[in-house]
């Protein structure tokens, strides 16, 4: 199974902060990763796939990039709104897996 | 598109359970789906996935599950289910129905259902 890792596991950040998550993949996978955002009580939501081309509707202040095994989720500007629990998931092979989120909260 | 489960409960070790997923909005045989779940404060575990009507509506499972639950679809109806068999307590969980995207001759994950609570419990 491909093992998804995520950094850091938590964060908290001021309103207007540029926020970076990484995923770290075992082994390549091109650039079939996508990015979640879960809310408290609510279900995921898609962000990006493709490592890097956003979900329609998602703000441009959200971005992804990387391939083969490493890769990053940046907020370039955190708004309220953004507190959530990021999770990767790669879609390269068999079981899909994810990574275990990464928690960011508002200062 | 819409993606709505259904058919969660309490059920008591060993037993089974169905849920449903009705899905609108697109051409249902046409789209891969899946299952994911997520057990109380934990993160997110794929369960299952059922390719389109081009790929004979074949099948994958997580290790954790394969053998005791079954992904199917009602083409007529536009449903997908998942049968839950010889649950275990492990398997206490919210269960998300999704629709996948198709995007560079891949499939991902789309569209989420609200979920559907899954409780094992005796």
């Amino acid at each position: 199974d491909i093992q998804m890792t995520q950094s850091p596991s938590s964060l908290s950040a001021s309103v207007g902060d540029r926020v970076t998550i990484t995923c770290r993949a075992s082994q390549g996978i091109s650039n079939f990763l996508s990015w979640f955002q879960q809310k408290p009580g609510k279900a995921p939501k898609s962000l990006i796939y493709g490592a890097s081309t956003l979900h329609t509707g998602v703000p441009s202040r959200f971005s992804g990039g990387g391939s083969g095994t490493d890769f990053i989720l940046t907020i370039s500007s955190l708004q309220p709104e953004d507190s959530a629990t990021y999770y990767c998931q790669q879609y390269g092979g068999y079981p899909l897996t994810f990574g275990q989120g990464t928690k960011v909260e508002i200062k | 598109v819409e993606v709505v489960e259904s058919g969660g409960g309490l059920v008591q070790p060993g037993g089974s359970l169905r849920l449903s997923c009705a899905v609108s909005g697109f051409t249902f045989s046409d789209d891969f789906i899946d299952w994911v779940r997520q057990a109380p404060g934990k993160g997110l575990e794929w369960v299952a996935r059922s390719r389109n009507r081009t790929k004979g509506y074949s099948t994958e499972y997580a290790a954790s599950v394969r053998g005791r639950f079954t992904i199917s679809r009602d083409e007529s109806k536009n449903l997908v289910f998942l049968q839950m068999n010889a649950l275990k307590t492990d398997d206490t969980a919210v269960y998300y129905c999704i629709r996948d995207y198709f995007k560079s001759d891949i499939y991902f994950i789309g569209n989420w259902g609200q979920g559907t609570l899954v409780t094992v419990s005796s």
